[in-house]
């Protein structure tokens, strides 16, 4: 079974632009989530989806937002970007059910963006 | 606030040895606590989850316990060996959903 895939590996954006990022989770997954990882702050949730609705969300500026489509692929989105923004982001998927449950998850690789 | 911590210094040990991480919460009871490894550039990898009724769970050389009494989980690596450098994440579900909340992590490194 393939993994979780992201794209693109990696990203350079100026201040203000905005940046869109893609997730595929593993295949049957339909819960992904999304975080946020910098040395200065650790890995941070940002929100997580399940079957095409948001049922989860950290405590982020609205600038952040993210959607899933019927394929369960996910993408989230940064508007106004800031130098602060600069991060590792990192999509994780699992079999959590509608019901919830405690699963392990399956991180890929990351996007590595970098605002200048 | 709900916090989980992690010992943020290295831990620095010899090849052969035992490695002893340290997870503490507080001001809360989680139901679970999961770990995770990352190797620099990676995303993390899951390796175990123990439940708040499982004093302790074993994988091969790794063995985590969970002390509700210390509010306290504990994850040790048996005959440690170099490739098992890399930083040792623990982490809480806050609801039933896909939500991790993680510690800063801990990074390992195992000396030859």
């Amino acid at each position: 079974k393939a993994g979780v895939t992201q794209t693109p590996r990696y990203l350079i954006k100026t201040r203000g632009q905005q940046v869109t990022l893609s997730c595929s989770p593993i295949s049957g997954h339909r819960s992904v989530s999304w975080y946020q990882q910098t040395p200065g702050q650790g890995l941070q949730f940002l929100f997580e989806y399940f079957s095409e609705t948001q049922r989860n969300k950290g405590n982020f500026p609205g600038r952040f937002s993210g959607r899933q489509f019927s394929n369960s692929r996910s993408e989230m989105n940064v508007s106004t970007l800031e130098l602060g923004d600069s991060a590792l982001y990192l999509c994780a998927s699992s079999l959590t059910r509608l019901a919830g449950g405690h699963n392990e998850q399956f991180f890929g690789p990351g996007t590595r963006l970098t605002v200048l | 606030s709900q916090k989980i911590e992690q010992n943020s210094e290295a831990l620095n040990i010899q090849e052969g040895k035992t490695a002893t991480l340290t997870c503490n919460y507080t001001n809360y009871s989680p139901a679970y606590l999961q770990w995770y490894r990352q190797d620099p550039g990676r995303g993390p990898v899951f390796l175990l989850l123990i439940r708040e009724n499982e004093k302790e769970k074993r994988k091969e050389r790794l063995k985590v316990t969970f002390d509700t009494t210390l509010k306290q989980s504990l994850f040790h690596i048996t005959a440690s060996q170099p490739a098992d450098s890399a930083t040792y994440l623990c982490a809480r579900d806050s609801s039933n959903t896909g939500k991790l909340i993680f510690g800063q992590g801990t990074t390992l490194q195992v000396k030859p």
